[in-house]
């Protein structure tokens, strides 16, 4: 079946700093990726849509400066979170769109900003 | 506007007793529903979508657009049902997924 993957699995930086987390879609090709971000215990609340080539569509209270998204080809989209603090800790997952319109999750990123 | 709600957060049976998980949404249309189960420690994954019709695992679920509702329902639980189980909904074949909370089943032995 289809692969995504999600680089780092888990990191820790200090508050002030920007990390980058990336999903891959490791046997398809997807024009379209999601981010999620995952409180504990709860749902999944969608961050933005990412469009292959094209500028990312964020919901509604998500800062697209701090959150920056770049999709930069079929396979690869990218979150930036910028000058990271301790609230935006939480664990990041995102999906990837296969051309049956199926979505395929990540296995998600824990980020701790200290 | 779209809404999925999952009236229950935790859900325990035992081993060998039904489950029903609810789920029921609001659209202005005609969605597509799903449900999603995470395993511990596991990432999310496809259980079942309502137009496959299909039973995998031993769940079911069916669209009732009279009661806009897709519950979830397998007749004998097991320990390896224990996880995460999510309710969504899109309204179109290559549109984002709307989630409901989420229901933590834990089906003991």
């Amino acid at each position: 079946g289809a692969v995504v993957s999600q680089h780092p699995s888990r990191v820790i930086c200090k508050s002030g700093t920007s990390v980058k987390i990336e999903c891959r879609s490791l046997d398809f090709q997807a024009t379209t990726m999601f981010w999620y971000r995952q409180f504990p215990k709860q749902s999944l609340m969608l961050m933005a849509t990412s469009n292959e080539g094209s500028k990312a569509t964020y919901e509604q209270g998500v800062e697209k400066d701090k959150f920056l998204i770049n999709h930069a080809s079929l396979t690869l989209s990218t979150l930036t979170v910028t000058s990271a603090h301790p609230e935006d800790s939480s664990f990041y997952i995102c999906s990837a769109m296969g051309q049956s319109g199926e979505q395929y999750f990540g296995p998600g990123t824990r980020l701790t900003v200290t | 506007a779209q809404r999925v709600t999952q009236p229950e957060k935790l859900l325990s049976v035992f081993k060998g007793a039904p489950v029903e998980l609810k789920c029921n949404y609001s659209y202005s249309g005609s969605p597509e529903l799903f449900w999603y189960v995470q395993y511990s420690r596991q990432r999310l994954q496809l259980l079942l979508r309502h137009i496959s019709r299909e039973s995998i695992k031993g769940f079911t679920a069916d669209l009732n657009k009279g009661e806009t509702s897709f519950h979830l329902k397998k007749p004998f639980a097991q320990e390896e049902d224990s996880a995460m189980y999510y309710c969504a909904l899109r309204g179109s074949t290559l549109g984002r997924l709307y989630f409901g909370r989420g229901t933590q089943l834990t089906v003991w032995p």
